[in-house]
């Protein structure tokens, strides 16, 4: 079946990087976007940003410009968000997604449904 | 501040209905972009539950349907059931700033 099975729980100190991996299994890797939604503690969910993994391109929400990297190797099926500078409101649960990017201009696509969902990783940034 | 507005709470009894409103505007709803629906069930990643306004994938009880006019989404949740009490989300597509996913804020549903 369709899965994206996460990376473990990570804790980190302020200033420092964190890198959680997202590795796709049951449909082709590089035929659907991945994205990457984050949650903390009580609150909503957060767009972070996509990834195409057969161009590598990628697109990031303007929050989190400058400090996200979303990569991927295609050989082992697996996406990875990179955040970096990280301070305390980073903690939060940090979601990988597969998405079907249905609008279309120029040549690239955007938008669409996100299913399925990763587990989900916790992040806690404390000094 | 979520681009899309959802009641933070609703709540009913078993076996009545509730809706969940979903509010946007030109650059993302009143664009003609479709709207989806998620459950997550508490300590859980969430999951898609009503797709492209008025879909349910295979395995979701007909008791859940969707709805878009205009500007504005609604979820109903029909015969609720213990088992439904979750935090629900719209999500869509928006122009304002290209390749931006945006979400509503969640609602919080209770059963009595």
């Amino acid at each position: 079946q369709v899965q994206l099975v996460q990376s473990g729980a990570e804790v980190k100190k302020p200033g420092a990087s964190v890198k959680v991996s997202c590795k796709a299994s049951g449909y082709g890797f590089t035929s659907y976007d991945i994205n990457w939604v984050r949650q903390a503690t009580g609150q909503g969910l957060e767009w972070m940003g996509w990834m195409n993994p057969k161009s590598g391109n990628t697109g990031y929400a303007q929050k989190f410009q400058g400090r996200v990297t979303m990569t991927r190797n295609t050989s082992i099926n697996t996406a990875y968000m990179e955040l970096s500078s990280l301070r305390s409101e980073d903690t939060a649960v940090y979601y990988c997604a597969r998405v079907s990017a249905i609008y279309c201009t120029g040549g690239a696509c955007h938008g669409g449904l996100f299913d399925p969902w990763g587990q989900g990783t916790l992040v806690t940034v404390s000094s | 501040q979520s681009v899309l507005t959802q009641p933070p709470s609703v709540s009913g009894a078993p076996g009545q209905r509730v809706t969940i409103s979903c509010t946007g505007s030109s650059s993302n709803l009143g664009a003609g972009y479709d709207v989806h629906w998620y459950q997550q069930l508490p300590g859980t990643a969430p999951k898609l539950l009503i797709y492209d306004n008025n879909n349910r994938p295979s395995g979701v009880p007909d008791r859940f349907s969707g709805s878009k006019s205009g500007t504005s989404a609604s979820l109903a949740i029909t015969g609720l059931q213990a088992e439904d009490e979750a935090d629900y989300f719209c999500q869509s597509y928006d122009t304002r700033l290209s390749g931006s996913q945006v979400f509503g804020g969640g609602t919080k549903l209770t059963v009595l």
